[in-house]
């Protein structure tokens, strides 16, 4: 069970807004420590989608957004499109246990 | 641009070690502002963080496998390696090693994996 709890599973249709949230507690998310969000296609590395909470790479597209409040983030989509279709993972660190960790992953699906 | 590759034994038995070395290509990992780390990913599940090395020597190791782990670096090469010792089929995964970047000025333990390496497979089995 991951210490960063994210939904299994999302889907929306092509132009649609999805989101995917990503749940912590006041040892990791709620103690300060920042949120980064990784994408990962079938068979590849997963590439760093939003670090920092709500800051994206070059060559990030600016209809990808990151929010962080409380104990929980968020990785928000707009106008969906086809190659959106991943496995999207949330990522922080865990100051009870003294170890970066990852979120369990959510799948998203373009319908 | 930099890039990150993963090498070694794809098939290992239990109880044996599993090693593994990343090599970077087109940089150093001699950088003040980098740390160096390895992740696993079993078949079909999530992302585990396992250890992560700065060159001069600072090692943090996941509690859940710190008695099994070993992580050294060869500057001279480019290369910091992985060892896992008493493996069991628990630990058939995707072995990626990736760079640990942020902000110099804000601690480390804020950083994210930056830069990735394609990863390999390792199978543990008889």
């Amino acid at each position: 069970q991951s210490v960063l709890t994210q939904p299994p599973s999302v889907s929306g249709a092509p132009g649609q807004r999805v989101t995917i949230s990503c749940t912590g507690s006041s040892s990791n998310i709620g103690a300060g420590y920042d949120v980064h969000w990784y994408k990962q296609l079938p068979g590849t590395a997963p590439k760093v989608l939003i670090c920092g909470n709500d800051n994206r790479p070059s060559g990030v597209p600016d209809r990808v957004s990151g929010s962080k409040s409380a104990t929980s983030a968020s990785l928000a989509i707009t106008g969906l499109q086809a190659e959106d279709e991943a496995d999207y993972y949330c990522q922080s660190y865990d100051s009870s246990l003294s170890l970066w960790v990852f979120g369990g992953g959510t799948k998203l699906t373009v319908l | 641009q930099l890039q990150l590759q993963e090498s070694g034994p794809g098939l290992v038995k239990p109880s044996e070690t599993l090693s593994l070395t990343c090599t970077v290509s087109d940089g150093s990992i001699s950088s003040s502002t980098n740390y160096w780390g390895w992740i696993r990913q079993p078949p079909g599940e999530g992302l585990e963080w396992i250890v992560t090395l700065h060159y001069t020597g600072t090692t943090y190791y996941n509690p859940s496998l710190k008695s099994r782990v070993t992580i050294s670096a060869d500057t001279s090469k480019s290369q910091f390696s992985l060892k896992l010792t008493s493996v069991t089929a628990a630990d058939t995964a995707v072995y990626y090693c990736a760079r640990q970047s942020g902000p110099p000025t804000i601690a480390a333990r804020h950083w994210y994996f930056d830069l990735w390496g394609r990863g390999t497979l390792v199978t543990v089995s008889s």
